[in-house]
């Protein structure tokens, strides 16, 4: 079975600048979960869909960083304008249902802000 | 709210040699999940165990076993017979009975180093 998908697997920008990373979860996975991962720190949820809808967005600073997941499949984070403290992995994780079951993860997207 | 801690930054154990990483976690809650998650440099992370707190028998997975103390909200994982690949960063996860499978409150990890 093929695993959760990732790209870009790194990606440097200048400040200010907008960055967009994409997710494909593992095919019949309804649910769909975007982290960061600071250097040094465990992952932080940033959003949770289920299907194509936002189940949790609480964690996610909506003033720069935005998400959607069109058609419930593939999903894609971006973050305009990037600040420093932006700097992290960006981890995507899937699951088959919502309660009581494991989450897989992506590789990541290590993103770096200059 | 739930805090996990790994006090332990990084460790190093030599090759067939068994290492114990330690993790201490706070909660109110009754039932819960406790997870151990390795992620090597690659970047992939990956569910090494799982416990379940309402289970007294300490959940084993092959060289991987833990030592769940529940009043003492401590949850350590012990590898056994350490192999380079082992090699790793390994975080502890809490989370709450009948919540999203990706709603777990992780550790800051504890850096594997395993010598040969």
């Amino acid at each position: 079975e093929a695993g959760v998908a990732q790209s870009p697997r790194y990606k440097i920008i200048e400040k200010r600048q907008s960055v967009a990373f994409w997710c494909n979860p593992i095919s019949g996975h309804a649910t769909l979960y975007w982290y960061q991962q600071i250097l040094g720190q465990g992952p932080k949820l940033l959003i949770q869909f289920q299907n194509n809808g936002v189940v949790d967005d609480s964690q996610l600073p909506k003033d720069r960083f935005s998400a959607e997941r069109l058609k419930g499949v593939d999903s894609t984070l971006k973050i305009q304008p990037a600040k420093l403290e932006d700097s992290a992995v960006y981890l995507c994780a899937s699951s088959l249902d919502s309660l009581n079951t494991e989450a897989f993860f992506g590789q990541g997207t290590r993103l770096t802000v200059v | 709210a739930q805090t996990v801690t790994q006090s332990q930054p990084e460790m190093s154990v030599q090759e067939a040699e068994t290492v114990t990483l330690s993790c201490t976690y706070d909660t109110s809650e009754s039932d819960y999940y406790l997870f151990w998650y390795k992620q090597p440099p690659s970047r992939q992370m990956i569910l090494v165990i799982r416990q379940e707190a309402y289970k007294q028998q300490n959940a084993t997975e092959n060289r991987f076993s833990v030592n769940f103390q529940k009043a003492a909200k401590s949850f350590s994982l012990k590898i056994s017979d350490s192999q380079l690949g082992d090699a790793a960063m390994y975080f502890c996860a809490y989370r709450r009975y009948n919540t999203n499978a990706g709603k777990s409150t992780f550790g800051d990890g504890t850096t594997l180093t395993v010598k040969p």
